[in-house]
């Protein structure tokens, strides 16, 4: 079957950094996702690996392994509005997304 | 770029209207769409997929006749709920991409929080 594994819920202070790992199996693979999804609101696009290694994207940065179906978003300088879950949704063979329950994200002055 | 806007935002209505939800790629075409429902705290949950000009492949539990998606141009698919219950109420969001299958990330609109007295 498909399945994703996160953390249910983080906390980090304001200015450092946070690392959020995301383990999956899924029926092929297509690349993976992370989206932000702030309480009560639709999910944004951050970033997207298909190839392993790191990608860089200004305060946040993305790692996959394929070899080991893992991934990790690195928020760096985390600021109070980084307080959100955060999904982690890799794409299976037929191109859709699998969607987990992500990992709430709290940040403490 | 990729904005997707959904309208409305709000409905409250009585058990037994139907409700209309448009969501509308503002600056792409989005060749396919997805709708989702979200229960609080819990995971996204796609409803169905739809590719413009073609019927929609609903997941499976989805009562097609009860969730009617229209996928009629490149920028516009409209989801109904037909006769909406208490149950029914939710937080209904739409996604666009723009390609064809392929590795396209999926942009959200804002969603919809539907609540049926």
């Amino acid at each position: 079957g498909q399945n994703i594994d996160q953390p249910t819920e983080m906390t980090a202070t304001e200015g450092a950094i946070v690392q959020i790992n995301c383990t999956y199996q899924t029926s092929g693979f297509n690349g993976l996702f992370w989206y932000q999804q702030h309480a009560g609101e639709a999910p944004t696009f951050l970033s997207y690996n298909v190839l392993d290694g790191l990608e860089e994207k200004g305060r946040f940065s993305s790692f996959l392994s394929r070899s080991k179906g893992y991934s990790y978003l690195l928020l760096k300088e985390l600021q109070m509005k980084d307080s959100a879950s955060y999904l982690c949704a890799p794409m299976d063979s037929n191109y859709q997304l699998i969607w987990g329950a992500g990992t709430k994200l709290i940040i403490k002055p | 770029g990729a904005v997707v806007s959904q309208h409305p935002s709000w409905v409250i209505c009585k058990s037994g209207t139907s409700v209309k939800i448009e969501c509308r790629s503002l600056d792409f075409q989005a060749t396919t769409m997805f709708w989702y429902r979200q229960f609080p705290k819990q995971s996204l949950m796609l409803m169905a997929t739809s590719n413009e000009g073609s019927k929609a492949t609903y997941e499976q539990g989805v009562e097609k006749d009860k969730f009617l998606i229209n996928h009629a141009s490149l920028t516009l698919s409209t989801l109904t709920v037909t006769s909406a219950h208490p149950e029914d109420s939710s937080f209904y969001i739409c996604s666009a991409r723009q390609a064809r299958g392929g590795n396209q990330p999926q942009h959200f609109g804002d969603g919809t929080r539907l609540s049926i007295l």
